[in-house]
């Protein structure tokens, strides 16, 4: 099985300011034949299903707003927010969807500073 | 505009069977990866099992043999059925479609089921 680990497991950030997590996944999610890393973020909000933000380790889904950015390749992720908003007070997983058992990391718990 | 409408029953005892189906409106039914994704109380999201548009299945090695998921096309509908079920698997358990590979885009609702005695 591919393990998803995240980091940090709670981020406190100051509204406007710039938040990081971090996703390492325990072997490579890059799939050589297309070059496309099989790799997703989601947001969950209190007694919602989880959202779809960035899929392909890097695209944006419809609708994101575009202080949503994810980077890396391979083994190692990044989701940015450019500038938090306090609608973006959330837990955020890592998903990798390259083979089964598909996994996610365990979690990111960001609040307001 | 794709939604996904997810029923079954909330409330199992032990060794009980836990049945959820979901609904499906909008969209096309053929083509895509169907899957149950499950989180316990307080706790992270677990990938239970998926269908894949050419009627492959993958469960959870954790749950496999306890598991099976279904497709009705002609109903458009997707089911999870889990035997024999225990405190541990009580959790809200969500369906999804995914429209980029297998990640999961499309998400029902959520059910939130209980095992107890």
């Amino acid at each position: 099985d591919i393990v998803m680990t995240q980091s940090p497991e709670s981020l406190a950030v100051s509204l406007g300011e710039r938040a990081t997590i971090n996703c390492k996944s325990s072997q490579s999610v890059l799939y050589s034949s297309n070059n496309k890393d099989y790799l997703a973020w989601y947001q969950q909000k209190p007694g919602q299903p989880p959202k779809l933000l960035i899929y392909w380790a890097s695209t944006r889904e419809s609708g994101v707003p575009d202080r949503f950015s994810g980077s890396g390749s391979g083994t190692d992720f990044t989701l940015t927010i450019s500038s938090l908003q306090a609608e973006d007070v959330a837990v955020y997983y890592c998903h990798q969807y390259y083979s089964p058992p598909r996994t996610f990391g365990q979690g990111t718990k960001l609040e307001i500073k | 505009q794709v939604q996904l409408q997810q029923w079954g029953a909330g409330l199992l005892k032990p060794s009980e069977t836990l049945s959820l189906t979901c609904d499906v409106y909008g969209g096309s039914f053929i083509g895509y990866y169907w899957s149950w994704i499950r989180q316990r109380p307080g706790t992270g999201l677990e990938w239970v099992g998926e269908i894949n548009y050419s009627g492959t299945r993958d469960y959870n090695p954790s749950l496999k043999s306890r598991v099976t998921i279904s497709v009705d096309t002609s109903k458009k509908q997707f089911s999870l059925k889990l035997t024999s079920v225990t405190a541990a698997d009580t959790a809200v358990y969500y369906c999804a479609r995914g429209r980029v590979a297998a990640a999961p885009v499309y998400w029902g609702q959520g059910t939130l089921v209980t095992v107890s005695s």
